[in-house]
């Protein structure tokens, strides 16, 4: 099956530093990848769209500047944290739909998620 | 008003009982998509059960069916024969609209979830 790989699935920085997450796609192509944000026992929230070679499509709300989505090659697309503040953390997941799709009902395939913790 | 709704924040069922989780829906859309996602304590989605709005029959798979009543617009799942190992959230999510035509079409949106806990 599809299997969506991201990286960390733990990270623990300072606040004011930037934090990296990578989602990649290791067995299909997509040239779309979406970004969900999940705090504890809730539901996840769309924060944003990832399309390759262009640039990402932000959720009201969600500020651009400080989440940097790049969509470098349909196998990768990156999450840059900037400037992390304590409410940042969070449990960050990817998601992504296979290029040859089986059409509008295709599954997303998530990745495992990365569990950010700014102290 | 919330798109998807689970009303029910955490289930028990007995092992090898069946559970029924219920989602609601709401979309003004006739073409839609409804899924269902299973989430360990681990933190992975793991994709269970999809239907679509113009189906007919009610989806299966495996030990998963989909309840489906469009007119009620409802999608509950049912787990036959539960196992210590379904134990885990479960979130109903809905895709809108249909086609090819661009990337957001493709987004999910998500209920509050279900925690399901397995007696032994």
């Amino acid at each position: 099956g599809a299997v969506v790989s991201q990286h960390p699935s733990r990270v623990i920085c300072k606040s004011g530093t930037s934090v990296k997450i990578e989602c990649r796609s290791l067995d299909f192509q997509a040239t779309t990848m979406f970004w969900y944000r999940q705090f504890p026992k809730q539901s996840l929230m769309l924060m944003a769209t990832s399309n390759e070679g262009s640039k990402a499509t932000y959720e009201q709300g969600v500020e651009k500047d400080k989440f940097l989505i790049n969509h470098a090659s349909l196998t990768l697309s990156t999450l840059t944290v900037t400037s992390a503040h304590p409410e940042d953390s969070s449990f960050y997941i990817c998601s992504a739909r296979d290029l040859v799709g089986q059409g509008f009902l295709s599954p997303l395939h998530f990745g495992n998620g990365t569990r950010l913790t700014v102290t | 008003a919330q798109k998807i709704t689970q009303t029910q924040p955490g289930m028990f069922v007995q092992e090898k009982e069946a559970v029924t989780l219920d989602c609601t829906y709401d979309t003004s859309d006739q073409s839609y998509g409804l899924f269902w996602y299973k989430q360990p304590s681990s933190g992975e989605m793991i994709f269970l059960i999809y239907q679509g709005s113009y189906d007919e029959q009610n989806a299966t798979e495996g030990r998963y069916s989909l309840n489906f009543q469009k007119a009620r617009k409802s999608a509950n799942l049912v787990i036959s024969a539960s196992q210590l190992g379904d134990s885990a959230m479960y979130f109903c999510a809905m895709r809108e609209g249909w086609g090819d035509s661009g990337a957001g079409s493709y987004q999910l949106t998500f209920g509050k979830g279900t925690k399901l806990s397995v007696i032994p």
